[in-house]
């Protein structure tokens, strides 16, 4: 079945790094854009990034543009979020998510994984 | 950007009880709008999209409607197990979500 399975967040202090991945399994992970989206403590989802299948064009929420990059490598069927300059305010659950088909209109967001923690923390 | 207002923030109903959710998007987002699920300490779940088709595997007492910038999501008789946040997502421009709205017993 299709399977998304999210890693590398972690406890981190303010202005360092981290790369979350997205490891994907059970469909034909090059036909389908990608994204991530964010959920802070008690907090309401908030879209981070997303990725056209080939990878051509990205895009970015407000909150993240210059500091987050996300990219995909197909040949091993993995999404990665590159977090940079991290904030405070970076403090939440990432989810990856799949595009929801294939066509040109599919853009829910569909399914999603259970998400990894990042905690931004002096 | 476009902005996603969802009403009310909390919605009590009793078992057996009808539903209903607003959401309201700043501009037209013509059809391309979808309904998650999220129960505590889990994922988001898809639940409609396009306004009303129900995703696979969502019971039939949820419906979506409407059209421009005005959705709603109806359950049509509420069971203990649909009590969870629900979110509008508009998919037109890239993706903004609403707020939420909580269900509660």
């Amino acid at each position: 079945q299709v399977q998304l399975v999210e890693s590398g967040g972690g406890i981190v202090q303010p202005g360092t790094s981290l790369r979350l991945s997205c490891a994907a399994s059970g469909f034909p992970f090059g036909d389908y854009g990608m994204h991530w989206v964010r959920q802070a403590p008690g907090r309401g989802l908030e879209w981070v990034a997303g990725i056209w299948d080939d990878g051509s064009k990205k895009n970015y929420g407000d909150a993240v543009k210059g500091r987050f990059s996300i990219s995909r490598d197909n040949a091993v069927n993995t999404l990665y979020l590159e977090v940079d300059s991290l904030r405070a305010e970076d403090t939440a659950v990432y989810f990856c998510a799949r595009k929801g088909g294939v066509g040109t209109l599919d853009n829910w967001l569909h399914p999603w994984g259970r998400g990894t923690p990042v905690t931004v923390s002096p | 950007e476009i902005v996603m207002t969802q009403s009310p923030a909390t919605l009590s109903v009793s078992p057996g009880e009808r539903a209903t959710l607003s959401c309201r998007a700043s501009q037209s987002v013509g059809r391309s709008i979808a309904w998650y699920q999220q129960k505590r300490g889990q994922a988001p779940r898809l639940l409609i999209y396009g306004a009303f088709t129900r995703a696979t595997g969502t019971p039939d007492r949820f419906s979506g409607s409407g059209s421009g910038t005005e959705f709603t999501l109806t359950i049509s008789s509420l069971q203990s197990e649909d009590i969870a946040v629900y979110y509008c997502q508009q998919y037109d421009n890239w993706y903004t979500f609403g707020q939420g709205t909580k269900l509660e017993i």
